[in-house]
């Protein structure tokens, strides 16, 4: 049973503009969310994360939202690059577990 | 700073063979460790993790297993691969306790021919 979805495997977006990544949780138990990306025969990167405490973290060009009513929370980037264009996965935990589930992750293309 | 090791980049084995991935951790002390596989065009797919020496917990029943000899040593091991063993093998780590994220190595690619 998956429990963190990614609901779009692809986007392409223009070059300066804003990417939207989205992604679903099942579980409430989750109380810690993360996004990385992902560059092909390599290990994912961490990028931002989240505390279920906040509804918005932002570093850099990366904004993460969280809205814990819905189970939803996304990945900005502002503005997009050609060097963003990878895979992200969304991850989300139990802050008293120990493990992380991944949702199927996007793949982002910034066209230049 | 924290380095994570993982090795061969990659792997051409037969089916029927035995495998051993080998992950360390260099930098801290008393890390989870993790195993995660990435099947082709799919997601990320925990397999074993890790919370201290000897202690091992399965999400996925198959045919792998996973050994944590030393604090900071993680194995994949297969007594006999299948082609469906055929992905890209991670290693993580992570501070025990939670609320701090993943650190992954380079993968392994293995193929199972």
């Amino acid at each position: 049973d998956q429990q963190v979805k990614q609901n779009s495997p692809s986007l392409s977006v223009q070059e300066g503009r804003i990417s939207i990544l989205n992604c679903d949780y099942t579980n409430s138990m989750f109380d810690y969310f993360l996004w990385y990306k992902k560059y092909p025969a390599e290990g994912p990167t961490f990028l931002i994360s989240i505390s279920s405490i906040k509804d918005k973290n932002e570093d850099g060009r990366f904004t993460v939202f969280l809205n814990k009513s819905a189970k939803h929370l996304s990945l900005h980037i502002v503005p997009s690059q050609p060097g963003d264009s990878a895979v992200y996965f969304c991850a989300a935990s139990a802050n008293t577990g120990n493990q992380f589930y991944f949702g199927t992750g996007t793949s982002l293309t910034v066209i230049p | 700073s924290q380095t994570i090791h993982q090795w061969p980049a990659t792997l051409v084995q037969p089916v029927g063979s035995p495998l051993s991935l080998e992950c360390t951790v260099e930098g801290t002390s008393n890390p989870n460790l993790y195993w995660y596989r990435q099947a082709a065009g799919r997601g990320l797919q925990l397999l074993f993790y890790s919370v201290g020496i000897g202690q091992i917990s399965s999400e996925v029943p198959q045919n792998l297993s996973a050994s944590r000899p030393q604090d900071r040593q993680f194995i994949l091991s297969s007594k006999k691969l299948l082609l469906s063993d055929s992905g890209f093998y991670l290693c993580a780590w992570s501070v025990l306790g939670g609320g701090s994220p993943l650190h992954f190595g380079n993968g392994t690619r293995l193929t199972v021919t």
